[in-house]
């Protein structure tokens, strides 16, 4: 089956710096791949996400890109902000079981 | 509210007890899954249904943990003779998955069921 794998498990970025968060499959059959915010004590919720025939996509200041060959994924915010201190989960939706797997988040603090 | 909830939020139980959890998907969605999420760890995935038919179970999950959604809208995740480690948090979500033209898989998920067993 499906295995996510994700880095850092935790990221401090000063505010107004960049973040970047990675992502690596192991089911090249794999074709969606949502990221998922989840604040303490809240639900995840999705903020961005992007299917296998698509390289990039960017949504304001949050961008993914992909890489299928490498079978690895990205998340790129940019202009950080503090209300963006969070855990942020990668997934991806298995083709033959159409089940979606998370990775194991990266805890991501923005230092005002 | 329309989004998806779940019941009870917490839930204090004894080693050995049974318990039972609900999930109310969002009414149009045909897909809800069950996760368990434990501190510092992704969702991990338990099991899935399409409408009323269960697609999978995770072979991680012991033959303790039974989930049913019999007429395709709420669901209930039972745990038999529950462990202490059990206690996790146990969230559900769901989603609206259409095929021809195909939709995206976009979970919506409930605010989960703390279970913490003594």
């Amino acid at each position: 089956g499906e295995n996510v794998e994700q880095h850092p498990s935790t990221l401090s970025v000063q505010e107004g710096d960049s973040a970047v968060i990675k992502c690596t499959y192991s089911d090249s059959a794999s074709n969606y791949f949502p990221w998922y915010k989840q604040e303490l004590g809240k639900r995840p919720q999705l903020i961005i996400d992007i299917r296998s025939n698509v390289g990039e996509k960017k949504d304001q200041r949050i961008a993914v890109t992909l890489n299928k060959t490498a079978k690895h994924f990205s998340l790129h915010i940019t202009e950080t902000q503090p209300e963006d201190s969070a855990v942020y989960f990668c997934a991806a939706m298995e083709t033959s079981y159409d089940k979606v797997i998370f990775g194991p988040g990266t805890s991501l603090s923005v230092i005002p | 509210d329309t989004g998806v909830s779940q019941d009870p939020r917490h839930k204090i139980t004894k080693r050995g007890q049974n318990v039972t959890f609900r999930c109310d998907p969002i009414s149009e969605h045909n897909r809800l899954y069950w996760y368990r999420q434990t501190l510092g760890q992704g969702p991990e995935f338990l099991t899935y249904f399409q409408n009323e038919a269960q697609l999978e179970k995770s072979r991680l999950l012991s033959d303790r943990f039974s989930a049913e959604r019999p007429k395709g809208s709420f669901s209930t995740l039972e745990i038999q003779r529950t462990e202490q480690g059990d206690s996790a948090m146990y969230l559900c979500a769901s989603s609206y998955l259409q095929k021809n033209p195909q939709s995206d898989e976009k979970l919506f998920f409930g605010s989960g069921t703390q279970l913490s067993v003594l």
